[in-house]
This record gives structure tokens, sequence and C-alpha cells, in this order.
């Protein structure tokens, strides 16, 4: 099975920073990577397919890049509600694997 | 619009069964691969099973290869997820996921418990 290593697991940001999420996988996905953004209570919604398209309907600060094995998803200035929790997902294979999930969290 | 709306969760005792189902509109469903992934309450994603658009290829997660039978109705735009033998740890709310080449949408979960 492909593991999928995200980091960190949580981060303190404030509204208006530029945070970086990491996501590692342990073989090459190519560009199968999603990126989900998940509020509490609620489905995970897609923000980011093929490792950097973003999709329709997704605030233009959002951006993701890499292939093989190494993925990032960029917000580039925080809003108050995006601090919620993000997961990558690879899509090469099943088993489709998910990283841990990372909690952004209000400074 | 993608809807997919799943039902079926239920308080359910050990060694029980269970099916649950996801009734997709706004989309091809019948050119569509499908999955069910789970997630615990309170911590992470697990993808369940996979059904390619013509429900020939089908896989399961090592976790519930034996015990769960994914299928499809493309007649009636509909995906099903048989559980059988079901664990304490089955229990998680379980979503519908279509897959559209990399493109993922979900339905909002519906939440199997698995308790005496």
């Amino acid at each position: 099975d492909i593991q999928m290593t995200q980091s960190p697991s949580s981060l303190s940001a404030s509204v208006g920073d530029r945070v970086t999420i990491t996501c590692r996988a342990s073989q090459s996905i190519s560009s199968y990577l999603n990126w989900y953004q998940q509020k509490p209570g609620k489905a995970p919604k897609l923000l980011i397919y093929a490792a950097s398209t973003l999709q329709s309907g997704v605030p233009s600060g959002f951006s993701g890049s890499g292939s093989g094995t190494d993925f990032t998803l960029t917000i580039s200035s925080l809003q108050p509600e995006d601090f919620v929790t993000y997961y990558c997902q690879q899509s090469y294979t099943t088993p489709y694997t998910f990283g841990q999930g990372t909690k952004l969290e209000i400074k | 619009e993608v809807q997919l709306v799943e039902s079926g969760g239920a308080l359910v005792q050990p060694g029980g069964s269970l099916r649950l189902s996801c009734a997709a509109s706004g989309f091809s469903f019948s050119t569509s691969s499908m999955n069910w992934v789970r997630q615990t309450p309170g911590k992470g994603l697990e993808w369940v099973s996979y059904i390619g658009s013509g429900g020939r290829t089908i896989h399961y997660a090592d976790s519930v290869k034996g015990r769960f039978i994914i299928s499809r109705d493309n007649a009636k735009n509909s995906l099903y997820l048989q559980m059988n033998s079901l664990r304490d740890e089955d229990t998680a709310i379980y979503y519908c996921a279509s897959a559209r080449g990399s493109n993922w949408d979900w339905g909002q979960g519906t939440l199997v418990t698995v308790s005496s």
C-alpha cells in the first residue's frame, strides 16, 4: 500500500498568513494527488485535483504543486473560514490512501 | 450539480448486516467509477471499496474484504454497499464518492454504529 505522510499535523497561524502543507507519498504517484478541506460535521470538499488543478468554485488563494512523491498545498492569505482540517489523498492505485490530516488553528 | 445522497446507516449489533445506498444525480453515473470511503468519528479517512463504471472491476480494502460487497445499478443511478459480519471497528460515517478521472465528488455521509 502507498503511505501518505502529511505534515504538519497541526498548524497555528493568523488571518492573512501564507501557509504550506506538505504531503509525501511512499512511492511515486505521478500527479494523482487530491487535496480536501473538511469542516466539522461536513463531508470532505475537493480543493485541488491532479496535484495542481483548482476545483471549480474554489477560491484562487488555494494552490497545489508537486509530482512524483512530494506535494504541497498553499493557502496564500488565510481567511477565518480556512481554519479547519485538510487532507491529501492519492488516487493513483487502490487502496486509495489519505494523509492523516492537518488541522489549522488560529494563533 | 453533482448530488450524492447516502442512506441506510443505522445502529446494528456486532455480527449483523446492513445495506447502504447512494443515489446519484447531476452527472453521468453510468460512465463514472464510484467509491465508498469511511471516517471514524474524530479520526481520519479510510477508503473502503471501488467499483468501475460497468460494475465488473471491483476492489476492497483488506479490512473489509470478504465481509462487504459493493454493487451498482446504472439504470437507477445507484450505488450500494452490503456490509456483513459487522464489527465494532466498522463504526464510522460512510461516504459515497464519484470519481471522474481525478475529480472526486462526495455525498454528505451516513452513520453506521456497530454496538451491542
